[in-house]
C-alpha cells in the first residue's frame, strides 16, 4: 500500500528566508507525486506535479519539488517565503491501478508560519 | 473555466440525522472523488465515481454512500450521524480520474460538516 510522511508537522521561518518541506513515499513502482497548499477554511490548491521526466519540477507561486527515487523523497521547495505563503502544505501520492480510478494518499501536511 | 464548487459550504446536524453534500466539478471532468479530513486522521479517501460508476472505495463504513449523474456532478449521503463525522469533505474532480494518464485532481473549498 502506498503511504506518504511528512516529518514536519510545524515549521516557523522568517520571510524572505528559502524553505524546504519534506516528504517521503512508499510505493511499489514509479509514484506520481503531488503537493498541495490548504489556506485556513480553504481547500486544497495544486502547487506542482510530478509524472515522469525531468525530476525538477516547477509550480506555481515560486514553488519547485525534486523527485530523488534513491531516497523515496519529493521535497518542496521556495528560495524566498512571503508572508502569505503561512499555509498548510500537503504532498500527495496518486495510485496508478488504470482499473481503479484516483486516489490520491496524502501525507499528515507540515503547517508553516511566516514570521515577519 | 469555473472550479470545482460544493453545497452547502457549511451544515450543522444532530447525531442521528442524515446529510447529503453536493458536488459539481468542472465543466469536462467526470471523474469525482471525495476525501474527509478531520485534525485526527488528516485527509482520508472516501470513494471516486466515473461515468455514473463507483470505481475506488475507501476505508469507511457503509453510513457513508454517494453517487454520481449524468451531468458528472456527485453527491455523497452520510446516514445516521455520528460525532465523528463532523469534519471537513471536500470533491475533487479530473478528467480521467487517472493519474497515470497524467491527470490531476482539482479540489473544491469543502462542505465544513458539525455533528451536535
Amino acid at each position: 500500500a502506498q503511504s506518504v510522511t511528512q516529518p514536519d508537522i510545524h515549521i516557523t521561518v522568517s520571510e524572505g528566508a528559502s524553505l524546504e518541506l519534506r516528504c517521503n513515499y512508499s510505493y511499489g513502482a514509479t509514484p506520481y507525486l503531488f503537493w498541495y497548499v490548504q489556506s485556513p477554511g480553504q481547500g486544497l490548491q495544486l502547487l506542482l506535479k510530478y509524472f515522469s521526466g525531468d525530476t525538477l519540477v516547477q509550480g506555481i507561486k515560486g514553488f519547485e519539488a525534486e523527485f530523488k527515487r534513491s531516497q523515496s523523497s519529493f521535497n518542496l521547495r521556495k528560495p524566498s517565503v512571503h508572508w502569505s505563503d503561512a499555509a498548510e502544505y500537503f504532498c500527495a501520492v496518486g495510485a496508478i491501478e488504470k482499473s481503479s480510478g484516483d486516489k490520491l494518499t496524502f501525507g499528515t501536511g507540515t503547517r508553516l508560519a511566516v514570521r515577519p | 473555466k469555473a472550479g470545482v464548487t460544493q453545497t452547502p459550504r457549511y451544515l450543522i446536524k444532530t447525531r442521528g440525522q442524515q446529510v447529503t453534500l453536493s458536488c459539481s466539478p468542472i465543466s469536462g471532468h467526470r471523474s469525482v472523488s471525495w476525501y474527509q479530513q478531520t485534525p485526527g486522521q488528516g485527509l482520508q479517501f472516501l470513494f471516486e465515481y466515473f461515468s455514473e460508476t463507483q470505481r475506488n472505495k475507501g476505508n469507511f463504513p457503509g453510513r457513508f454512500s454517494g453517487r454520481q449523474f449524468s451531468n458528472s456532478r456527485s453527491e455523497m449521503n452520510v446516514s445516521t450521524l455520528e460525532l465523528g463525522d463532523s469534519a471537513l469533505y471536500l470533491c475533487a474532480s479530473s478528467y480521467t480520474g487517472l493519474a497515470g494518464l497524467s491527470d490531476t485532481q482539482y479540489f473544491g473549498p469543502g462542505t465544513r460538516l458539525t455533528v451536535l
